[in-house]
């Protein structure tokens, strides 16, 4: 079946540093890739997506690209502040899944220190 | 546009008690799901609706759990009797189609359950 894996938190970092989280899927097909984000006491956002091999998404600064080589959807962002500190899923869709049912990794927590 | 509306946001009940969840999806999704999630795991799909039927229950533990969505619109997930391994967050999602079909799925700010 399809499965997510994610580098484990926390992942603490000074303010202004390059910021990596790891994400490997399993998955029959090509499945949409999915990055949400938690912040402190709120709901799940969607943080971006892409939906093909290659495609790369972005928002606020963050940025993953679909590889379908590697099965990977790393996210990245060069200067980080501190209210990026939240908890970070990366998450798929398997087009086998007619309607969209979600897979999600176990989530990496990222602390952003001043 | 309002968001996915959830309640009540915190619940503490003790173990054999029974519980229920409201979920009202933001208006026009015909897709609705509810997500469990257990602290430090990722969510995991309990139940999926289309409109007012049921696309995928197969994670969902049937001897106690149940849900429903009358009319196509809000809907109700049930536990019964309550187990402590039931305390997670309840997360309640929509989505115009399918995340498949590359629409977003919104989530609700989800139900803190505490089974003691």
């Amino acid at each position: 079946g399809n499965s997510v894996t994610q580098m484990e938190g926390p992942v603490t970092l000074s303010e202004e540093a390059f910021l990596t989280i790891n994400c490997t899927y399993t998955a029959t097909g090509y499945p949409s890739l999915f990055w949400y984000v938690q912040y402190p006491g709120e709901g799940l956002q969607l943080l971006l997506k892409a939906t093909k091999a290659d495609d790369k998404g972005s928002n606020k600064g963050f940025e993953a690209t679909y590889r379908k080589e590697t099965t990977s959807f790393h996210l990245e962002k060069g200067s980080v502040q501190v209210s990026d500190s939240a908890v970070y899923f990366c998450a798929l869709s398997g087009l086998t899944d007619s309607w969209g049912k979600l897979q999600f990794g176990a989530g990496t927590q990222v602390v952003v220190t001043p | 546009e309002a968001g996915v509306a959830q309640s009540p946001r915190y619940k503490i009940i003790e173990k054999r008690q029974s519980v229920a969840f409201w979920c009202n999806p933001i208006s026009g999704h015909a897709t609705l799901y509810w997500y469990q999630q257990i602290l430090g795991q990722g969510p995991k799909l309990l139940i999926q609706f289309q409109n007012n039927g049921v696309v995928d229950d197969s994670q969902l533990p049937k001897d106690r759990f149940s849900a429903e969505r009358l009319k196509g619109v809000d809907s109700t997930l049930k536990i019964q009797p309550a187990k402590l391994e039931d305390s997670a967050v309840y997360l309640c999602a929509s989505s115009l189609y399918g995340t498949g079909l590359s629409t977003e799925a919104f989530f609700g700010q989800g139900t803190r359950l505490t089974v003691v």
